[in-house]
Order: structure tokens, then sequence, then C-alpha cells
């Protein structure tokens, strides 16, 4: 089946530090990804919506200058999480969908801790 | 934005018994999918039903959907201390729309 990577699978950053997560379709081209956050014993909440080479749709309530989306190329899309903050400690799962097909695939996802 | 609600959200069982988890949504969907998540860990696909299918089973897992209730369910007989995990339906509403997750169900099954 499809798979999707992403890293790395655990961050620790300070305060007011910037971090990126990378997400990549590693056997089919994802020309939609999604970016999801999950805070403990909570479920998933959708962030964004990526297309390829076009500018992310974010969810409201969202951030879209602290949680930069770039989705670069069929195969790689990254989240920058920018002056991270306390707060923004969370699982972060990206997900992908193949061209002309509805299936998502989810990447394992990553832990931020923003100390 | 969540759509989905699983009912409980914590279910405690005994090793063998049978879990039944439910999940109700709110629009029209394509399909609906349920996904597994054992803790701190990604998603596990489980299984996937279209909104013209009524049962569906795979091994131990039996999920059923009724889109004039707009709920579904998914029942694991003969339950295993290895299904311990939260367990969550997500709607796919037109096949061009990202999921949208229910807020899951904790499972623990006490050997």
């Amino acid at each position: 089946g499809a798979v999707v990577s992403q890293h790395p699978s655990r961050v620790i950053c300070k305060s007011g530090t910037s971090v990126k997560i990378e997400c990549r379709s590693l056997d089919f081209q994802a020309t939609t990804m999604f970016w999801y956050r999950q805070f403990p014993k909570k479920s998933l909440m959708l962030m964004a919506t990526s297309n390829e080479g076009s500018k992310a749709t974010y969810e409201q309530g969202v951030e879209k200058d602290k949680f930069l989306i770039n989705h670069a190329s069929l195969t790689l899309s990254t989240l920058t999480v920018t002056s991270a903050h306390p707060e923004d400690s969370s699982f972060y799962i990206c997900s992908a969908r193949e061209g002309g097909t509805s299936a998502q695939f989810f990447g394992p996802g990553t832990r931020l801790t923003v100390l | 934005s969540q759509q989905g609600e699983e009912d409980p959200q914590a279910l405690s069982i005994q090793e063998g018994e049978n879990a039944t988890m439910n999940c109700s949504y709110k629009t029209s969907i394509n399909n609906l999918q349920w996904y597994r998540q054992n803790s701190g860990r990604g998603l596990v696909h489980l299984i996937l039903i279209r909104s013209n299918e009524r049962e569906k089973h795979s091994g131990r897992l039996r999920v059923t959907l009724d889109t004039s209730k707009k709920s579904s369910s998914l029942l694991i007989t003969a339950s295993r201390a290895a299904d311990t995990a939260s367990y969550f339906c997500a709607t796919d509403n037109s096949g061009n729309t990202p999921l949208v997750f229910g807020k899951g169900t904790r499972l623990s099954v006490i050997a």
C-alpha cells in the first residue's frame, strides 16, 4: 500500500525557535496533503489542506503566519512551526491523497515538544 | 471541523468480550472509515464502508452503516489485550475533501 513518511518523528525545541516537519509520499504522487494536529487524548483536528504548487487552505482559527505550509513537489509537503511556544506542543500528523483518488494515507506523526 | 461523534468516549471490557463503538455524523458522506491509534502512535486504517453499503466484515471487525440515521458502529469480537487503543471514525464527504474525524473511543481490554 501507499506509504507516507514524516520526519522527524520526535523533536524538542526551545521556545521561540522554528521547527520544520516534512511529510513525504514514498511511492505515489500526492496532489493534496493535509496537516492535522492532535492534543493528548483528543482527536485529530484538521489544520490545513495543501495542494501542490498553490497556497495552503487553512482551517478557521489556524494562524497561517505561524504554521507555514509548503507543498513544493508532488511528494513533499513541509509544515514549519514558527516562533514555537509551549502551547504548540502537540502531535502533528500529515496525510496524502493521490491524484484522482479519494484515499488518504497517513504519516506516522511527529511529536513536538516546546520547552 | 469535527463532525463525527463517537460513543462511548471510554470503554473498559474483559478480554474475550465484544466491544461496540458507535459513531454519528451530520452531513452526507461518500464513505466512512474507522482507524485505530495506539497511545502516542500514528493511525492504523481498519476498514472503509461506502455510503451504499450497510455492513462490512474484516477478521474480528464488523462495521455497520445506517445512512438514514447518519450513524455507524464498529464491533470487535473476542477482544484481546492488544486491542487496547483509541478508535476513531472518519467521514469522507465527497472524495475531494479531507477526512473529518470523530472524538474517538478509548478502549481498554483487561486481560
